[in-house]
């Protein structure tokens, strides 16, 4: 079955600390993988789109990574604020069954 | 600014009503989704559509139906409303297949 799995579901850290998001997937045929953001009681904001043929990208202090052999992407955010506090969530566009597949999200909280 | 809209934003409606939520995208986007969102089971595709006149069944589609008239417009339809569709639903849409995913603000749907 293709899934996908996001640990931990919540994570708690200072204002200031360098963080990652860990997400898993069980098939290594995908097309795709996306990192999305979602603030209490609003939809998702994509934030970065890794294609399989990439092993990583960047935007501004965010950070994802892609390897597709062990199954494993990170998402790393550096210095973190808590603006960033939100659920963020990791999707994989498996290249069987068209559609993508999302993980249940980490909870992420930036105390000040 | 292109963009997507759900309405309404809040429905409390009863059990066995017919309900239609509508979503609006701007984007002139070919495919649209709509998901629902529930504690422990993260998002799941209801149904999808890759252009006019087509639609597609997803992972949770029973009960629920779409249709597609136009570019602009998905509506999504509980023929028969249940306390099990309680939930949060979100429309999505996107340019190409693969490409990266724009949600609505999502919809908070009530059956009591």
């Amino acid at each position: 079955k293709q899934e996908v799995t996001q640990i931990p579901a919540a994570l708690s850290v200072p204002e200031g600390e360098n963080l990652v998001l860990n997400c898993s997937f069980t098939d290594s045929a995908i097309y795709n993988l996306q990192w999305f953001r979602q603030d209490p009681g609003k939809g998702l904001t994509s934030l970065l789109l890794i294609q399989s043929s990439q092993r990583e990208q960047t935007s501004g202090r965010l950070n994802a990574s892609l390897d597709k052999s062990s199954g494993r992407s990170t998402l790393y955010i550096a210095a973190s604020q808590p603006g960033d506090s939100a659920t963020y969530l990791c999707a994989v566009f498996y290249n069987q069954g068209g559609k993508l597949i999302f993980g249940q999200g980490t909870e992420l909280s930036v105390k000040p | 600014d292109a963009e997507i809209t759900q309405s309404p934003r809040h429905k409390i409606t009863e059990t066995g009503r017919q309900v239609t939520l509508a979503c609006h995208q701007t984007w002139n986007h070919n495919n649209m989704f709509w998901y629902r969102q529930d504690l422990g089971h993260g998002l799941r595709l209801i149904h999808y559509s890759y252009g006019v006149q087509d639609t597609n069944k997803g992972e949770v589609s029973d009960g629920y139906s779409v249709s597609r008239s136009n570019t602009e417009d998905l509506p999504l339809t509980l023929e028969s409303a249940a306390s099990s569709q309680t939930s949060v639903y979100f429309c999505a849409s996107s340019g190409g297949l693969t490409d990266t995913q724009y949600f609505g603000p999502g919809t908070r749907l009530t059956v009591l």
